[in-house]
């Protein structure tokens, strides 16, 4: 079965920093480019960043650059988002999710999503 | 930024086709796709490459593109439809969802 399972979501004050995970199993990983997408609470969806197959490639929205840093890990077929300097804007549930290659992927598997509450 | 516009909802009798529709600058020359995402759940991919349904996506979900606009068409709308729906397309480096629009079945 094609799966993605976030981890590592939780409660964390302004200014904190938090890692989420995300293992990939049921498909051959390491040939995929990777997303993730968020939905903060009441909104919609909001592509977060992207990686390349082999992680030589990152991309992010404008608005995070410089506080989020995407990486993966081919070996155990698992992927990184360090979110530094969070900010109560970032409260959102966020997905994990296959394709994310240019002009060209569209999203077809998601995860569970993980929760992250930024608040004091 | 680039921006997809959605209606906010579309209301349909069960039974009946409900269209949805994405604009955007330039649409025309971009691949387009369609998420369904239920309350509780993961978004779930529908339609992508403008038309092209995914394996287990029922037949009565279709897309199709004229000019800068994007629309979702459900034909013999079911109940269990009843979801928000997100297009999406690439600007450049930039993935892009519309603001979703909510399919109710009344």
């Amino acid at each position: 079965e094609v799966q993605l399972v976030e981890s590592g979501g939780g409660l964390v004050q302004p200014g904190g920093s938090l890692r989420l995970s995300c293992a990939a199993s049921g498909f051959m990983f390491s040939t995929y480019w990777m997303s993730w997408v968020r939905q903060a609470p009441g909104k919609g969806l909001e592509w977060v960043a992207y990686i390349k197959q082999d992680g030589s490639e990152t991309y992010y929205v404008d608005s995070l650059k410089g506080r989020f840093s995407f990486s993966r890990d081919n070996t155990k077929n698992s992927l990184y988002l360090q979110m530094n300097s969070l900010r109560a804007e970032d409260t959102a549930v966020y997905y994990c999710v296959r394709g994310g290659r240019p002009l060209e992927d569209a999203f077809d598997i998601w995860g569970q999503g993980t929760m992250v509450t930024v608040s004091s | 930024s680039y921006e997809l516009t959605q209606p906010p909802s579309v209301s349909v009798s069960p039974g009946q086709t409900a269209s949805i529709t994405c604009s955007g600058d330039k649409l025309g020359n971009k691949y387009s796709s369609w998420y369904q995402h239920k309350a509780g759940q993961s978004p779930v991919l529908v339609i992508y490459k403008d038309q092209k349904r995914p394996s287990g996506i029922p037949e009565r979900f279709s897309g199709s593109k004229s000019g800068n606009t994007a629309t979702l068409t459900v034909s013999g709308t079911q109940t269990m439809d009843e979801a928000d729906y997100y297009c999406q397309a690439w600007d450049s480096s930039n993935a892009v969802f519309g603001g979703g629009t909510k399919l109710a079945v009344l």
